[in-house]
């Protein structure tokens, strides 16, 4: 059973446009939703997370936007570089009570 | 770098075999989760270690085992490799507070590319 389910699987994104990666969970108790930004050869890197208390959170060009009602967040990278070519998992947990449940990833490809 | 390292790198075994990989955590934490990540796949949580015990495991077998040191650094043990064991192996550090609760977020290392032939 797939807790946390991302599209798309690949991206491909002018440079200056818009990357947007969708989540959906299905666990109600979920209470903490970070999304992680990996390169080649590299761990995982937190980039920015969310708690279901708000609807949106904005840390510089990137963007989380929550829906509860739904069960679905969704990361927007704007003005996509292509530095920012990587591989993006979303993942939520109840914290403290559950370990952090990754999406399959979406493999980001911004071309100039 | 958020100051998680692990070791080896790389590593090739062949069926059968055991393996250990360790991890040195960030400093100041004490809580080291492990995760398996399979080539094109997000990671899966394999379980996780809080004051030198285990707090937690996901659905792996009794063949993948851990241990945690007092200074918080970790080892995955493996028994048994299978070809399907091939994979990146991620630990993460973190530091929790007493009932559970997390103090921080999970840093992660960069992985020891494990491949079994």
């Amino acid at each position: 059973q797939q807790q946390v389910k991302q599209s798309p699987q690949s991206l491909i994104v002018q440079k200056g446009g818009i990357s947007i990666i969708n989540c959906a969970y299905e666990n109600t108790a979920f209470d903490y939703f970070p999304w992680y930004q990996q390169f080649p050869g590299k761990g995982p890197a937190l980039l920015i997370a969310i708690r279901p208390d708000v609807s949106e959170k904005k840390e510089g060009r990137f963007t989380i936007s929550f829906n509860k009602s739904a069960k679905q967040f969704s990361l927007h990278i704007m003005d996509s570089q292509p530095g920012d070519s990587a591989t993006y998992f979303c993942a939520a947990e109840s914290r403290g009570n559950t370990p952090l449940v990754f999406g399959k990833g979406t493999r980001l490809s911004v071309i100039a | 770098e958020t100051g998680v390292t692990q070791s080896p790198t790389h590593l090739i075994k062949t069926r059968g075999q055991q393996v250990t990989l360790r991890c040195s955590s960030q400093s100041g934490h004490n809580t080291v989760s492990w995760y398996q990540q399979a080539l094109g796949q997000g990671p899966q949580f394999i379980f996780q270690y809080y004051r030198e015990e285990e707090n937690g495991r996901g659905n792996f077998p009794p063949r993948f085992s851990g241990l945690q040191f007092p200074n918080y650094s970790s080892e995955l043990n493996v028994n048994a490799l299978e070809l399907d064991d091939s994979a990146l192996y991620l630990c993460a550090s973190s530091s929790k507070i007493a009932g559970g609760r997390y103090y921080n977020e999970q840093f992660f290392g960069p992985g020891t590319r494990l491949t079994v032939l």
